[in-house]
């Protein structure tokens, strides 16, 4: 089945640029969404189609594909962003079709 | 404002069944896919369910294939998920989801937004 790879953590100083991966083999051709959830609530939607940005949502998150990995990056990092993100492709790689998430990745900022 | 709100969790024995319920307002229902997605204690988001805009497509997780079945009432604005044979691996917290377009997955498929989720707990 397919594996949707994320680092489990990522920390990074305030003001300063966090970069959050997801990898898995030919991902470049899928769209990739990416999800935020912050402790307790449920997930919001910040970067769909690879790197197109919902309303509301700041411009200091953007995101990228190309390859192996599709990226997150939140630029000038606030405390506010500290959450777990998860990516999203949908999978017809095998004979069944489905929705994958990544394993998720912990931002924690110092 | 789009609103979704699930009810319906609960604690159950194994082997017994539940069913869920996301009530949506603020957006033409019938226009849109809807999901179901889960998670477990301290883990990860793990999708269970997709349905089409009228219903005709449906997809599910190897997990619950076989066990689950998801189903809409539009005329109620409704998102179900019925839920058999419950294994205590199924306890999470169910969330609903709106899609961005009819299909369950291709165009304008991203979830946005999502529900609060309610609790199912599979424990003797």
């Amino acid at each position: 089945s397919y594996v949707l790879t994320q680092p489990p953590s990522v920390s990074v100083a305030p003001g300063q640029t966090a970069r959050i991966t997801c990898g898995e083999n030919n991902i470049g051709s899928k769209s990739v969404h990416w999800y935020q959830q912050k402790p307790g609530q449920a997930p919001v939607l910040v970067v769909y189609h690879d790197s197109d940005r919902p309303s509301g949502i700041p411009e200091r998150f953007s995101g990228s594909n190309s390859g192996k990995a599709a990226t997150l990056t939140i630029s000038r990092v606030e405390a506010g962003d500290e959450a777990d993100y998860y990516c999203q492709v949908w999978d017809t790689s095998s004979d069944r079709l489905n929705w994958v998430f990544g394993g998720g990745t912990k931002l924690t900022v110092l | 404002e789009v609103q979704l709100v699930e009810s319906g969790g609960g604690l159950v024995q194994p082997g017994r069944s539940l069913r869920l319920s996301c009530a949506a307002s603020g957006f033409t229902f019938d226009g849109y896919a809807m999901h179901w997605v889960r998670q477990a204690p301290g883990k990860g988001l793990e999708w269970v369910s997709s349905i089409s805009w009228n219903g005709d497509d449906k997809a599910y997780a190897d997990s619950v294939k076989g066990r689950f079945t998801i189903s809409r009432d539009n005329a109620k604005n409704s998102l179900y998920l019925q839920m058999n044979s419950l294994r205590a691996e199924d306890t999470a917290l169910f969330y609903c989801a709106k899609g961005g377009g009819r299909a369950v997955a291709g165009g304008r498929d991203w979830f946005d937004p999502w529900g609060q989720g309610t609790q199912v707990t599979v424990s003797s």
